[in-house]
């Protein structure tokens, strides 16, 4: 989706360095999430973020960190690079409800990835 | 937590057939189940969803079931077509209630678990 974009697309580091995957949107969107995707593992959320102020560990948030610099964009850190986070990741954002309807669906709207190896 | 198991993990079809691809949860709170379409070199898009309060749901050649008793929800395309091979996910999540839109505390509600994932091939 062009409103989700990713920098850099593709990212070849060495352990121990420190990386950051850039996330930017358009969508105006307050909510924004950073997923990891590994074969047979589908995706599983690193950090989430409900606005600015609001940063929350998703299920496996050990050895990544994130930053909210703006209602755009949200980044994801790895301190010390090691090869088990070699992976695909995953930028996605949602909206906050809108009022009226008793339930509603979180549909969340991904960017195209970044692929990082960790050699 | 939620637990989603995904099977087939991949599932090769001939044009013009139909494919199903089927989902278990654990959560007997999640009310809602997004599958989300993945494209060689490109994030997940939502193809279809299902809330706990429909037992089926069709948009043209894909369809949705769920089964809240036993827990479990499946993808129906029919008249599959080369443009369908792609890796299939479903997911499941606690909707939130309205009561809950401006609540901070919604952690569980907005979180998407997903399962493992369905490469499908459409063989011509």
């Amino acid at each position: 989706d062009a409103d989700v974009t990713q920098t850099p697309r593709n990212r070849i580091t060495k352990t121990g360095k420190r990386i950051m995957l850039e996330c930017s949107q358009t969508k105006g969107h307050d909510r924004m999430y950073w997923y990891r995707q590994d074969p047979g593992l589908g995706l599983r959320l690193i950090y989430y973020s409900f606005d600015v102020k609001d940063i929350n560990k998703g299920e496996i948030s050990d050895g990544y960190s994130v930053s909210r610099q703006a209602q755009a964009k949200f980044s994801l850190s790895l301190e010390s690079a090691i090869p088990n986070q070699t992976a695909l990741y995953f930028c996605a954002t949602s909206d906050l409800p809108q009022q009226g309807g008793r339930y509603i669906p979180d549909t969340q709207y991904f960017g195209p990835g970044t692929r990082l190896t960790v050699l | 937590g939620e637990n989603v198991e995904q099977h087939p993990s991949t599932l090769s079809v001939q044009e013009g057939d139909s494919a199903v691809i089927k989902c278990t949860y654990s959560d007997s709170a999640s009310n809602y189940f997004p599958w989300y379409k993945q494209e060689l070199g490109k994030g997940p898009q939502l193809i279809i969803d299902i809330r706990s309060n429909v037992g089926e749901k069709k948009d043209q050649r894909i369809a949705v079931t769920l089964n809240k008793t036993a827990k479990h929800f499946s993808l129906h395309i029919t008249e599959t077509q080369p443009e369908d091979s792609a890796v299939y996910f479903c997911a499941a999540s606690r909707g939130r209630l309205q009561a809950q839109l401006w609540s901070r505390n919604v952690a569980a509600g907005n979180k998407l678990t997903f399962g493992g994932g369905t490469r499908v091939l459409v063989k011509p």
